[in-house]
């Protein structure tokens, strides 16, 4: 069946505009996770839905970062105003159920690069 | 502080030979999951453990929760196996990730 899919694959954009990211996750997963993986850096939490609804915000890096999901299904991240530090690999994943810390699965990524 | 280390940073070794990959953490956990992350940037989820062992084809995960440590464990270590094996734990709300071991097996 169809994993996660996340579009684009990669953006190139200048300082100071706005982007958005599509998450779309597996049909019927409840659980669905933002993270970002900057070059040579490891991996980093952002934000986490159960349904709709996003428990905790407190890992986003700033108020320019911001997700919401619809439908119990697509989530877009946008960031607005880009800085070059945002340039990273943003990586969405879910999983079946409500339990956070179920296994979670993966999509391909979009690659930002802010110049 | 990073909350989580993983050990060793770098690990290359024959194929055959038996890998071990550490693991250990700072705060209390709910879980701890096993990632890989192979050379073209896709990551799989390997486990999710919250107490003992699992075991799944030669891959063998264990967690100590007293001990604060969990290792990775890969038997008849294969060239295919060669990846970014991060740990990743969850003690709240978030996930924090060690900054992973990369795997070479040589031929």
């Amino acid at each position: 069946g169809a994993g996660v899919s996340q579009s684009p694959s990669n953006k190139v954009t200048e300082k100071g505009k706005d982007v958005e990211l599509r998450c779309d996750p597996i049909s019927g997963h409840t659980a669905l996770y933002w993270y970002r993986q900057s070059l040579g850096q490891g991996l980093e939490f952002l934000i986490y839905f159960q349904g709709n609804s996003a428990p905790d915000k407190s890992g986003l890096p700033s108020d320019r970062f911001s997700a919401e999901r619809t439908g119990g299904s697509v989530s877009t991240l946008t960031i607005q105003r880009t800085q070059q530090e945002d340039s990273a690999v943003y990586l969405c994943a879910s999983s079946p159920g409500l339990v956070l810390g179920e296994t979670q699965y993966f999509g391909p990524g979009t690659r930002l690069l802010v110049l | 502080k990073n909350e989580v280390e993983q050990s060793p940073q770098n690990l290359t070794a024959q194929e055959g030979e038996f890998i071990t990959i550490n693991c250990s953490y700072s705060v209390g956990i709910s879980a701890l999951h096993w990632l890989q992350q192979h050379p073209g940037g896709g990551i799989v989820s390997l486990f999710m453990l919250s107490s003992g062992k699992k075991k799944h084809g030669r891959l063998i995960a264990t967690i100590n929760i007293q001990e604060k440590h969990s290792s990775l464990h890969i038997t008849a270590s294969h060239p295919r196996d060669s990846a970014v094996y991060i740990c990743a734990v969850l003690p709240g709300n978030q996930f924090y990730f060690g900054t992973g071991t990369s795997l070479t097996v040589i031929p």
